[in-house]
Protein backbone atom coordinates (compact mmCIF):
# COMPACT_ATOMS: atom_id res chain seq x y z
CA UNK A 1 0.00 0.00 0.00
CA UNK A 2 1.28 3.65 -0.64
CA UNK A 3 1.32 5.55 2.57
CA UNK A 4 0.82 9.09 2.41
CA UNK A 5 2.49 11.32 4.96
CA UNK A 6 1.16 15.20 5.35
CA UNK A 7 3.20 17.92 7.31
CA UNK A 8 2.64 19.37 9.56
CA UNK A 9 -0.30 18.02 11.29
CA UNK A 10 -1.73 21.33 11.95
CA UNK A 11 -0.45 24.64 11.57
CA UNK A 12 -2.04 28.25 13.33
CA UNK A 13 -1.94 31.14 10.86
CA UNK A 14 -4.01 34.28 10.44
CA UNK A 15 -6.10 35.94 8.21
CA UNK A 16 -4.23 37.38 4.42
CA UNK A 17 -1.20 34.73 5.90
CA UNK A 18 0.12 32.26 3.10
CA UNK A 19 0.12 28.69 4.00
CA UNK A 20 2.18 25.95 2.53
CA UNK A 21 1.17 21.75 3.34
CA UNK A 22 2.91 19.15 2.12
CA UNK A 23 2.15 15.53 1.33
CA UNK A 24 4.56 13.03 0.71
CA UNK A 25 4.02 9.52 -1.00
CA UNK A 26 6.01 6.40 0.21
CA UNK A 27 6.23 5.47 -3.69
CA UNK A 28 5.93 7.58 -6.55
CA UNK A 29 2.27 8.05 -7.70
CA UNK A 30 3.40 10.43 -10.53
CA UNK A 31 0.88 13.14 -10.54
CA UNK A 32 -2.75 11.22 -9.48
CA UNK A 33 -2.57 13.21 -6.22
CA UNK A 34 -5.75 15.35 -5.01
CA UNK A 35 -6.41 17.71 -2.08
CA UNK A 36 -9.75 18.21 -0.08
CA UNK A 37 -10.86 20.38 2.47
CA UNK A 38 -12.80 18.84 5.18
CA UNK A 39 -15.63 21.26 7.56
CA UNK A 40 -16.26 20.33 10.99
CA UNK A 41 -19.49 17.74 10.46
CA UNK A 42 -19.41 18.23 6.61
CA UNK A 43 -18.22 15.94 3.84
CA UNK A 44 -14.86 16.44 2.18
CA UNK A 45 -14.92 19.03 -0.41
CA UNK A 46 -12.20 18.48 -3.82
CA UNK A 47 -9.63 21.32 -4.07
CA UNK A 48 -7.18 19.98 -6.20
CA UNK A 49 -6.85 16.89 -8.62
CA UNK A 50 -3.81 15.57 -10.80
CA UNK A 51 -1.57 17.69 -8.63
CA UNK A 52 -2.31 21.08 -9.61
CA UNK A 53 -6.13 21.35 -11.53
CA UNK A 54 -8.12 23.55 -9.65
CA UNK A 55 -11.69 21.81 -9.15
CA UNK A 56 -14.14 24.09 -10.86
CA UNK A 57 -15.36 26.75 -8.32
CA UNK A 58 -12.27 26.44 -6.19
CA UNK A 59 -10.94 29.96 -5.67
CA UNK A 60 -7.58 30.50 -6.97
CA UNK A 61 -5.70 31.63 -4.12
CA UNK A 62 -5.99 27.25 -3.84
CA UNK A 63 -2.71 25.92 -5.52
CA UNK A 64 -1.04 22.76 -6.12
CA UNK A 65 2.35 21.33 -7.12
CA UNK A 66 4.60 18.50 -7.09
CA UNK A 67 4.99 15.01 -8.92
CA UNK A 68 6.11 11.80 -7.92
CA UNK A 69 6.50 11.45 -4.38
CA UNK A 70 6.57 14.98 -3.33
CA UNK A 71 3.59 17.52 -3.40
CA UNK A 72 2.32 20.37 -1.87
CA UNK A 73 -0.88 22.96 -1.13
CA UNK A 74 -0.74 26.34 -0.81
CA UNK A 75 -3.58 29.05 0.12
CA UNK A 76 -2.13 32.17 -0.88
CA UNK A 77 -4.06 34.23 1.34
CA UNK A 78 -6.15 32.77 4.28
CA UNK A 79 -9.64 33.35 4.10
CA UNK A 80 -11.97 33.38 7.01
CA UNK A 81 -13.44 29.91 5.60
CA UNK A 82 -10.54 28.55 4.78
CA UNK A 83 -9.60 27.03 8.12
CA UNK A 84 -10.56 23.34 8.25
CA UNK A 85 -8.90 20.30 7.83
CA UNK A 86 -6.74 19.37 4.36
CA UNK A 87 -6.24 15.64 2.90
CA UNK A 88 -4.11 14.69 0.43
CA UNK A 89 -5.26 11.86 -1.51
CA UNK A 90 -3.34 9.23 -4.06
CA UNK A 91 -5.33 7.32 -6.88
CA UNK A 92 -2.14 6.04 -8.48
CA UNK A 93 -3.52 2.65 -7.31
CA UNK A 94 -5.34 0.52 -4.85
CA UNK A 95 -5.76 0.58 -1.89
CA UNK A 96 -6.58 4.36 -2.60
CA UNK A 97 -5.20 5.93 0.11
CA UNK A 98 -5.12 9.60 2.04
CA UNK A 99 -2.78 11.64 4.23
CA UNK A 100 -3.59 12.11 7.91
CA UNK A 101 -4.68 15.77 7.62
CA UNK A 102 -3.41 19.08 8.01
CA UNK A 103 -5.87 20.98 10.66
CA UNK A 104 -5.46 24.57 9.86
CA UNK A 105 -6.42 26.99 13.15
CA UNK A 106 -6.93 30.38 13.43
CA UNK A 107 -4.08 32.23 14.92
CA UNK B 1 -26.99 20.37 -7.95
CA UNK B 2 -26.05 16.39 -7.68
CA UNK B 3 -27.87 14.71 -4.33
CA UNK B 4 -25.93 11.71 -2.29
CA UNK B 5 -27.79 10.76 0.57
CA UNK B 6 -26.61 7.94 2.95
CA UNK B 7 -28.74 5.88 4.77
CA UNK B 8 -28.85 2.79 7.06
CA UNK B 9 -26.58 3.65 9.70
CA UNK B 10 -27.00 2.91 13.54
CA UNK B 11 -25.86 0.88 16.37
CA UNK B 12 -25.21 -2.72 16.12
CA UNK B 13 -23.31 -5.33 17.88
CA UNK B 14 -20.30 -7.39 17.22
CA UNK B 15 -20.54 -9.49 14.61
CA UNK B 16 -24.05 -8.51 13.47
CA UNK B 17 -24.69 -6.90 10.39
CA UNK B 18 -25.87 -3.72 8.47
CA UNK B 19 -26.87 -2.74 5.06
CA UNK B 20 -25.78 1.19 4.09
CA UNK B 21 -27.38 2.55 1.06
CA UNK B 22 -26.51 5.67 -0.75
CA UNK B 23 -29.27 7.36 -2.89
CA UNK B 24 -27.94 9.62 -5.58
CA UNK B 25 -29.94 12.29 -7.73
CA UNK B 26 -29.37 15.03 -10.37
CA UNK B 27 -26.87 13.23 -12.16
CA UNK B 28 -26.62 9.94 -14.09
CA UNK B 29 -25.43 7.81 -11.56
CA UNK B 30 -25.11 4.85 -14.26
CA UNK B 31 -22.16 6.42 -15.79
CA UNK B 32 -20.12 6.68 -12.86
CA UNK B 33 -18.21 4.67 -10.59
CA UNK B 34 -18.88 4.94 -7.02
CA UNK B 35 -16.65 4.82 -3.37
CA UNK B 36 -17.71 3.93 0.01
CA UNK B 37 -14.90 5.92 2.53
CA UNK B 38 -15.30 5.63 5.99
CA UNK B 39 -13.88 8.22 9.13
CA UNK B 40 -13.26 6.92 12.67
CA UNK B 41 -14.34 9.95 15.36
CA UNK B 42 -11.77 12.29 15.21
CA UNK B 43 -9.96 10.33 12.95
CA UNK B 44 -8.84 10.77 9.00
CA UNK B 45 -10.24 9.43 5.94
CA UNK B 46 -10.44 5.99 4.89
CA UNK B 47 -11.22 4.12 1.35
CA UNK B 48 -13.25 0.95 1.57
CA UNK B 49 -14.39 0.09 -1.65
CA UNK B 50 -15.25 1.04 -5.07
CA UNK B 51 -17.62 -0.61 -7.92
CA UNK B 52 -17.28 0.43 -11.19
CA UNK B 53 -20.24 2.24 -13.23
CA UNK B 54 -22.05 -0.96 -14.40
CA UNK B 55 -20.92 -3.16 -11.23
CA UNK B 56 -18.48 -5.34 -13.14
CA UNK B 57 -15.68 -4.26 -10.99
CA UNK B 58 -15.55 -4.05 -7.79
CA UNK B 59 -11.94 -3.41 -5.19
CA UNK B 60 -11.86 -3.59 -1.41
CA UNK B 61 -9.62 -2.32 1.97
CA UNK B 62 -8.26 -5.42 2.75
CA UNK B 63 -9.47 -5.10 6.06
CA UNK B 64 -12.98 -5.46 4.94
CA UNK B 65 -12.49 -7.93 2.61
CA UNK B 66 -14.78 -10.81 2.84
CA UNK B 67 -16.49 -9.25 5.23
CA UNK B 68 -18.31 -6.46 3.35
CA UNK B 69 -20.16 -6.27 -0.30
CA UNK B 70 -20.40 -3.18 -2.50
CA UNK B 71 -23.25 -3.44 -5.03
CA UNK B 72 -25.34 -1.03 -6.77
CA UNK B 73 -28.98 -0.93 -8.73
CA UNK B 74 -28.39 1.65 -11.66
CA UNK B 75 -32.44 1.36 -11.94
CA UNK B 76 -32.84 2.66 -8.75
CA UNK B 77 -29.74 5.42 -8.53
CA UNK B 78 -28.73 3.57 -5.19
CA UNK B 79 -25.20 2.14 -4.32
CA UNK B 80 -24.97 -0.13 -1.03
CA UNK B 81 -22.61 -1.64 1.20
CA UNK B 82 -23.43 -4.69 2.66
CA UNK B 83 -21.20 -5.07 6.51
CA UNK B 84 -21.07 -8.73 7.84
CA UNK B 85 -18.99 -9.37 10.89
CA UNK B 86 -19.07 -6.01 11.92
CA UNK B 87 -16.23 -5.32 14.58
CA UNK B 88 -15.64 -2.62 16.86
CA UNK B 89 -12.62 -0.85 14.27
CA UNK B 90 -15.52 -0.76 11.79
CA UNK B 91 -17.09 2.19 13.96
CA UNK B 92 -17.15 5.27 11.71
CA UNK B 93 -19.22 7.70 9.75
CA UNK B 94 -19.61 6.25 5.89
CA UNK B 95 -19.51 8.31 2.76
CA UNK B 96 -20.36 7.47 -0.37
CA UNK B 97 -18.57 9.44 -3.15
CA UNK B 98 -18.48 9.83 -6.82
CA UNK B 99 -15.94 9.55 -9.25
CA UNK B 100 -15.90 9.62 -13.15
CA UNK B 101 -13.32 6.67 -13.13
CA UNK B 102 -12.78 3.50 -10.66
CA UNK B 103 -9.40 5.07 -9.76
CA UNK B 104 -9.70 8.97 -9.55
CA UNK B 105 -10.76 11.60 -7.59
CA UNK B 106 -13.87 12.46 -5.85
CA UNK B 107 -16.07 14.52 -6.81
CA UNK B 108 -19.27 14.17 -5.13
CA UNK B 109 -19.75 12.98 -1.51
CA UNK B 110 -22.65 12.43 0.47
CA UNK B 111 -23.43 14.02 4.21
CA UNK B 112 -22.34 10.44 5.76
CA UNK B 113 -23.88 8.43 8.06
CA UNK B 114 -23.37 7.10 11.31
CA UNK B 115 -22.02 2.94 11.73
CA UNK B 116 -21.35 2.45 15.74
CA UNK B 117 -20.31 -1.20 16.50
CA UNK B 118 -20.87 -1.74 20.01
CA UNK B 119 -21.39 -4.38 22.93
Amino acid sequence: DIQMTQSPSSVSASVGDRVTITCRASQGISSWLAWYQQKPGKAPKLLIYVASTLQSGVPSRFSGSGSGTDFTLTISSLQPEDFATYFCQQTNSFPITFGQGTRLEIK
Amino acid sequence: QVQLVESGGGVVQPGRSLRLSCAASRFTFSSYAMHWVRQAPGKGLEWVAVISYDGSDKYYLDSVKGRFTISRDNSKNTLYLQMNSLRLEDTAVYYCASSNNWNDVFDYWGQGTLVTVSS
